[in-house]
């Protein structure tokens, strides 16, 4: 059973600071996505990852995919306040592409 | 395209009643999918639909009833709610292709609360 972890679940950051936020999952899945959700707000695909090694960039945010590891992680670069939100991580699972979600990491930008 | 949508957007039950959320999207997409969101708990998956006329269970799928008789809709049904079912419940589709898996896109969610 396909099984996905994120930590942290709360992030506080510093503007202008980098972190990073990893997705662990549990057995073979070679497809990863992250999302975001603003409070109240339905979720906001950031990246796909299909792919070992796949690497993605949008912004200040940069996806990776290890497979081999089963890990993703989600960099952030030089955070500001417009990054708060929750970000989720999803792996998916079998025929249907059925995700599996981790329990997402709240992020708070501060400045 | 106004993409996913659902209905209702807000609804409060009584322990017992039923109710259907509707779920339309107008992307053409193949699959289709209901989840529910509780606090720190993420997206687990209820049922989901590979095409019309089909249906599938999910993670978390007792108590709650699909259908899908048009490709553009997926309805959700509640028989006999119980307080256990308050949640945010999100609608989302996908293209799939048989080797390339795109991501889902997401409805702007329904608030349920049963008291």
């Amino acid at each position: 059973e396909l099984k996905v972890e994120q930590n942290p679940l709360f992030l506080s950051m510093q503007e202008g600071k980098n972190y990073t936020i990893y997705c662990n999952y549990s057995t073979t899945s070679d497809r990863l996505y992250w999302y975001r959700q603003d409070p109240g707000k339905s979720l906001e695909s950031l990246f796909v990852l299909l792919s070992n090694g796949a690497v993605k960039q949008e912004g200040r945010l940069m996806a990776s995919l290890d497979t081999k590891a089963r890990l993703s992680t989600l960099h952030i670069t030089a955070a500001v306040h417009d990054l708060s939100a929750t970000y989720f991580c999803a792996a998916a699972s079998g025929y249907g592409n059925k995700l599996v979600f981790g329990a997402g990491t709240i992020l708070r930008v501060k400045s | 395209n106004a993409g996913v949508t659902q209905t209702p957007k807000f609804r409060v039950l009584k322990t017992g009643q039923s109710m259907t959320l509707l779920c339309a999207q107008d992307m053409n997409h193949e699959y289709m999918y209901w989840y529910r969101q509780d606090p720190g708990m993420g997206l687990r998956l209820i049922h989901y639909s590979v095409g019309e006329g089909t249906t599938a269970k999910g993670e978390v799928p007792d108590g709650y009833n699909v259908s899908r008789l048009k490709k553009q809709n997926f309805l959700l049904g509640l028989e006999s709610a119980a307080p256990s079912q308050t949640s945010v419940y999100f609608c989302a589709s996908s293209y799939s292709t048989r080797y390339i898996p795109y991501e889902q896109y997401f409805g702007p969610g329904t608030r349920l609360t049963v008291t």
